[in-house]
């Protein structure tokens, strides 16, 4: 089977930088995706790390360490749109599937 | 870039009756699509993948006569909710990529609101 557990809520104010655990068991091992998920809208892909390591993009980063089964994604300079759900995904063995982790709800103050 | 289309967006529909979700590649062929179901404040759970031209592969838990899935063309996946119930009222997703650009995400459709009354 296959579990992806983070942190079900991150609080931080504007202009900060906050970062979102994602810890994941897996049978297969495909790469760790990121997605971001306004309240009532599509998930929209963040970021991909297939191998470990930090990747960047603009003001998101994400990290990955596959010895430990964990990756992280790191916002800098928070705004206000930043305020919504964000999930780790995996892609595991057969059909390209991907799954989700258990998702952060992040709420940016000003 | 990727764009997959769901229709509708939100659907009403009374208990007992059957209700259709399309999910459509608009600029490139999927062989494979995704659907997940979301209930409020949940994460999104994936129901089945759909096969262009063979059967669909449910997870575990997941009523396959429940929820029929159709994937007759390179373009076009349904999802059907027969007999519908209020426990289904819930946010559907369907989601594809075009072959070999997985590492560039995955793209959703805008979702399905379906209420059972």
């Amino acid at each position: 089977g296959q579990s992806l557990e983070q942190p079900s809520e991150v609080t931080a104010v504007e202009g900060a930088i906050v970062q979102i655990n994602c810890t994941y068991q897996t049978s297969g091992f495909y790469g760790l995706s990121w997605y971001q998920q306004h309240d009532g809208g599509a998930p929209t892909f963040l970021s991909y790390n297939a191998l470990d390591g930090l990747e960047e993009t603009g003001r998101f980063s994400s990290f990955l360490s596959r010895s430990d089964s964990y990756g992280y994604l790191l916002l800098q300079e928070l705004q206000m749109k930043d305020s919504a759900s964000y999930f780790c995904a995996v892609r595991g063995t057969g059909f390209q599937k991907l799954v989700f982790g258990t998702g952060t709800r992040l709420l940016v103050s000003p | 870039g990727a764009v997959v289309s769901q229709h509708p967006s939100w659907v009403i529909c009374k208990s007992g009756t059957s209700v259709k979700i399309e999910c459509r590649s608009l600029d490139f062929q999927a062989t494979t699509m995704f659907w997940y179901r979301q209930f409020p404040k949940q994460s999104l759970m994936l129901m089945a993948t759909s096969n262009e031209g063979s059967k669909a592969t449910y997870e575990q838990g997941v009523e396959k006569d429940k929820f029929l899935i159709n994937h007759a063309s390179l373009t076009l996946s349904t999802l059907t909710v027969t007999s519908a119930h209020p426990e289904d009222s819930s946010f559907y997703i369907c989601s594809a990529t075009p072959l070999h650009q997985d590492r560039y995400g995955y793209t959703f459709g805008s979702g399905t609101r379906l209420t059972v009354v």
